[in-house]
C-alpha cells in the first residue's frame, strides 16, 4: 500500500519559513491536500491540488509537489500556526493520509 | 452552510459493533459529486481513512478495515450511517465525518468536517 512519510516534528522562531515536507513514491503524479489540526478539533484544508488555497486561507500558505516529495510552505510563521499538518492523497481508489506533523514556534 | 454532526455511543465493549450516524445539512447526497467519508483518528496518533460513499450510492473502503466496516446513506434523512464489527480497545479514537466535493475519478478532499465523536472501547 502507499505511504506518505512526514516528520513528526518542525520547529520555526515566528517569523520565519516553516517546510513540511510529505514524502512518497512518485508522489509529484499525484494531487497533494494539506489539512491543518489545532487541538480538540477537526482538521482543516489549508491547501488543495498541491498549490491551490482555500478562500480565507492566508496566502502565507503555500503549497508545492515534485518528484518523491510535496512539501507544505508557510512563510512569517505566526504563534497562531501552530498545529498537527497532515498531507492526504488518493492511491488505488483510497484516501492516503500521511503521519502528521507538529509544528512548534519556537 | 454545510454541517456535519456525528452521533453515537460513547463506549463500546469489545467484540461488539459500532454504530455511528453522520447527519448533514445545507447539502443533498442525491446531487452529483457530493460524497461522505469516515475519517477516525486515535488519541494523540495520525489521522486514517475508513470509507467513502459517493453521491451514487458507489462505496470505497480502507483495504485495512474492508472486512470490519460498512458505510450506508439515506438520503431522505440526510445520514450517512458507518458500522464497524468486532470493535477492539485499538478501535478507540475520535470519529469524524466529512464532506468531499468532486467526480469519483478526481483526487478529492475533505472540505467540511464534523467535530468528531470519540468512542472508548473498553470492558
Amino acid at each position: 500500500s502507499y505511504v506518505l512519510t512526514q516528520p513528526p516534528s518542525v520547529s520555526v522562531a515566528p517569523g520565519q519559513t516553516a517546510r513540511i515536507t510529505c514524502g512518497g513514491n512518485n508522489i509529484g503524479s499525484k494531487s497533494v491536500h494539506w489539512y491543518q489540526q489545532k487541538p480538540g478539533r477537526a482538521p482543516v484544508v489549508v491547501v488543495y491540488d498541491d498549490t491551490d488555497r482555500p478562500s480565507g486561507i492566508p496566502e502565507r500558505f503555500s503549497g508545492s509537489n515534485s518528484g518523491n516529495t510535496a512539501t507544505l510552505t508557510i512563510s512569517r510563521v505566526e504563534a497562531g500556526d501552530e498545529a498537527d499538518y497532515y498531507c492526504q492523497v488518493w492511491d488505488s481508489s483510497s484516501v492516503i493520509f500521511g503521519g502528521g506533523t507538529k509544528l512548534t514556534a519556537l | 452552510q454545510m454541517t456535519l454532526k456525528e452521533s453515537g455511543p460513547t463506549l463500546v465493549k469489545p467484540t461488539q459493533t459500532l454504530t455511528l450516524t453522520c447527519s448533514f445539512s445545507g447539502f443533498s447526497l442525491t446531487t452529483r459529486g457530493v460524497n461522505v467519508g469516515w475519517i477516525r483518528q486515535p488519541p494523540g496518533k495520525a489521522l486514517e481513512w475508513l470509507a467513502l460513499i459517493y453521491w451514487d450510492d458507489d462505496k470505497r473502503y480502507s483495504p485495512s478495515l474492508r472486512s470490519r466496516v460498512t458505510i450506508t446513506k439515506d438520503a431522505s434523512k440526510t445520514q450517512v450511517v458507518l458500522t464497524m464489527t468486532d470493535m477492539d480497545p485499538v478501535d478507540t479514537a475520535t470519529y469524524f465525518c466529512a464532506l468531499s466535493l468532486g467526480e469519483k475519478q478526481q483526487p478529492n478532499y475533505f472540505d467540511y468536517w464534523g467535530r468528531g465523536t470519540l468512542v472508548t472501547v473498553s470492558s
